[in-house]
């Protein structure tokens, strides 16, 4: 069984912090997708890493798939009320069926 | 980005029906789509796995039988919840995977289907 361990699984900060989201695994993914999902709907997908070592920014959002392709980080800076939600990293395989989700991180953004 | 729709959003009904939930890719075609189960405050649960002509694949666990999935056409997955009861309450979410895009693995997310059994 392939694990993604997620961490921190909740995460409660003062607008204009910054936070890193970690998820970690011992298998070789050919690429890793991060996701934010608000209550009520359905994930939303905001970025997809393929390369080791790769780096990707959205706005304030930096992502960063590690050089053997096992692990992920997401990093948030001056994090705003906005950002609130459940963060989930997903790891796939070329031609497999299913991903391999992480459990999840619950951030909460305070005003 | 590729669009997927699920419907309805949400649905009551009483113990004992049952009830489809419908998810469609709208601007691609996908062979592979997933329907998941989720809980407050969790991550995502994997029910089943849909192909696209051929039988799901369901995840440990699960009953086929109470959880019809068919997959008729490229752009069509349903999930039926059959004899329901207020356990099968939940938030169900579907999600499609393009095979065009440069990373064809990436699975693209429907809005979910919440369901209420009363």
């Amino acid at each position: 069984t392939q694990l993604l361990e997620q961490s921190p699984q909740f995460l409660s900060i003062q607008e204009g912090e910054n936070l890193t989201v970690y998820c970690n695994s011992s298998s070789v993914f050919s690429s890793l997708q991060w996701y934010r999902q608000e209550p009520g709907e359905g994930p939303v997908l905001l970025v997809t890493v393929v390369t080791g070592g790769e780096v990707k920014k959205l706005k304030r959002l930096t992502f960063q798939f590690g050089d053997a392709r096992k692990d992920s980080s997401l990093h948030i800076t001056a994090a705003q009320p906005g950002d609130t939600g459940l963060y989930l990293c997903a790891g796939a395989h070329t031609n497999a069926g299913k991903s391999t989700f992480g459990d999840g991180t619950t951030l909460t953004v305070k005003p | 980005g590729a669009v997927v729709s699920q419907h309805p959003s949400r649905v009551i009904c009483k113990s004992g029906t049952s009830v489809k939930i419908e998810c469609r890719s709208l601007d691609f075609q996908a062979t592979t789509m997933f329907w998941y189960r989720q809980f407050p405050k969790q991550s995502l649960m994997l029910m089943a796995t849909s192909n696209e002509g051929s039988k799901a694949t369901y995840e440990q666990g699960v009953e086929k039988d109470k959880f019809l999935i068919n997959h008729a056409s490229l752009t069509l997955s349903t999930l039926t919840v059959t004899s329901a009861h207020p356990e099968d309450s939940s938030f169900y979410i579907c999600s499609a995977r393009d095979p065009s895009g440069g990373a064809g693995e990436t699975q693209y997310f429907g809005p979910g289907t919440r369901l209420l059994v009363l």
